[in-house]
């Protein structure tokens, strides 16, 4: 099983350029996620999906955008990239229903914005 | 207050002893504690998963909750090289079908020497 799929890896954005992180599931879940890990900081969640169709803010929403026409693809939009927004992006899925509430999370893709 | 609070160390000892990783809250609504692993440059793991105040273990893992004192442990015996890696608590008001509402700790990076 691939589980979750995150591209690209890297990249690098100049301040104002837009860019799309991809991330596909392969695991039938209905909820995906989109985190934010930053240096000491820990995990902030920036927007989440309940099912296709379907996406509601996070914690730290502002300057991004997502979209769920699938129940695989959840793709996280940077408009406007700003050096705040150099992070390590991680994609997450899991289960409504696991009552351990296990997130299944992508390898992460590192941006970087001069 | 921050809701969740980790030393984010870091942490060094020696193989074979015992650690400790703590994380303290401020939320009483949390009733749902689970521990994540994440090796460098990889997305994390969940790794211990428990409800309400206890104790479970899993091999040479415990996770401990005390609710009254709003404080939670990971408790590592036999440490080995391969147990090197950053390790976040998460906690939630509410089981399955909520995983949006998760909070991080910062993550406590350990390192375990041969």
């Amino acid at each position: 099983n691939a589980g979750v799929t995150q591209t690209p890896k890297f990249r690098i954005l100049k301040i104002g350029q837009s860019m799309t992180l991809q991330c596909t599931q392969d695991m039938n879940h209905n909820y995906m996620y989109w985190y934010r890990q930053d240096p000491g900081m820990g995990l902030k969640l920036i927007y989440y999906s309940v099912g296709a169709g379907i996406t509601d803010k996070g914690e730290v929403p502002n300057g991004y955008n997502v979209s769920r026409s699938t129940t695989e693809d959840f793709p996280l939009r940077l408009e406007l990239a700003a050096p705040s927004q150099t992070s390590v992006y991680f994609c997450a899925s899991s289960y409504a229903t696991d009552p351990n509430q296990r997130l299944f999370f992508g390898e992460g893709s590192r941006l970087t914005v001069l | 207050q921050k809701e969740v609070e980790q030393d984010p160390g870091p942490l060094s000892v020696p193989e074979g002893a015992i650690v400790s990783l703590n994380c303290t809250y401020s939320n009483s609504a949390f009733q749902y504690f689970m521990w994540y692993r994440q090796y460098s440059r990889k997305g994390p793991e969940l790794l211990m998963y428990t409800y309400s105040s206890g104790n479970k273990e899993d091999g040479r893992f415990t996770a401990q909750v005390d609710k009254s004192s709003k404080y939670i442990s990971l408790f590592i015996r036999d440490s080995q090289p391969s147990d090197s890696a950053t390790y976040l608590c998460a906690m939630s008001p509410n089981s399955g079908g909520s995983n949006y509402k998760l909070t991080f700790g910062k993550g406590t990076l350990l390192t375990v020497n041969p």
